[in-house]
């Protein structure tokens, strides 16, 4: 069975600090990774999409991808009280169906 | 260019009442996702259909449940003769192509008394 793994939260930082979120996916033949943010009773937000190893960056948002491992990650600089929000790793598999992890919570404290 | 619309936001039914979900996709966009979301948990993919056809149904209940995306109208999720269990939040996403982005909706609360 195809799957996505997040690494399990909640994950809390201070305010101004570095969130390190990871994801790592089953199908090697994956072409398309996303990362969505979802504020509690909101729908989610696309906020990266990577296709192509190495790192992608949007203004705070920095996204890693590596496909040899599997695994793509999403950094969020200087981080915000208005980041606390749970962060869905996206990832459409070679049968073309957009599957999602089960999220991580991030926190920031003020 | 207006986002992907869900309608109705809220809905209430009553056990044995069917349940019509509507998503009409962002301009161009061909291709819908339906995921189904309880409170504290994950989204759950249901189905992925393109224009007409169903691409991807794995998600679906075998039965109650059936989704449709008409040549010309908005995709259609029905829930026929619901029940306590289908209470939650439904998403649809649309994507022009079949490795793109994907958008949301504002989903639609079921409720089910």
């Amino acid at each position: 069975q195809k799957e996505v793994e997040q690494n399990s939260g909640p994950l809390s930082v201070p305010e101004g600090a570095i969130a390190s979120l990871n994801c790592t996916y089953s199908d090697r033949g994956s072409q398309s990774f996303f990362w969505y943010r979802q504020y509690s009773g909101k729908s989610p937000e696309l906020i990266m999409s990577i296709y192509s190893n190495g790192d992608k960056e949007d203004g705070r948002f920095t996204a890693q991808l590596n496909k040899a491992s599997q695994y793509v990650s999403l950094l969020i600089r200087d981080s915000q009280p208005s980041d606390s929000a749970t962060y869905l790793c996206a990832v459409i598999f070679n049968d073309y169906k957009l599957s999602f992890g089960a999220g991580t919570t991030v926190t920031v404290r003020a | 260019n207006a986002g992907v619309m869900q309608n109705p936001r809220h809905l209430v039914r009553r056990r044995g009442q069917e349940a019509r979900l509507r998503c009409s996709p962002m301009k161009g966009h061909s291709h819908v996702y339906w995921y189904r979301q309880l409170p504290e948990e994950g989204l759950k993919f249901m189905v992925y259909l393109q224009k007409e056809n169903i691409i991807d149904e794995s998600g679906m209940p075998k039965e109650r449940f059936s989704a449709e995306f008409p040549k010309e109208g908005p995709s259609i999720l029905r829930i026929q003769q619901v029940v306590r269990g289908d209470s939650a939040a439904y998403f649809c996403a649309s994507s022009p192509g079949q490795l793109n982005e994907a958008f949301f909706g504002q989903g639609t609360r079921l409720t089910v008394v």
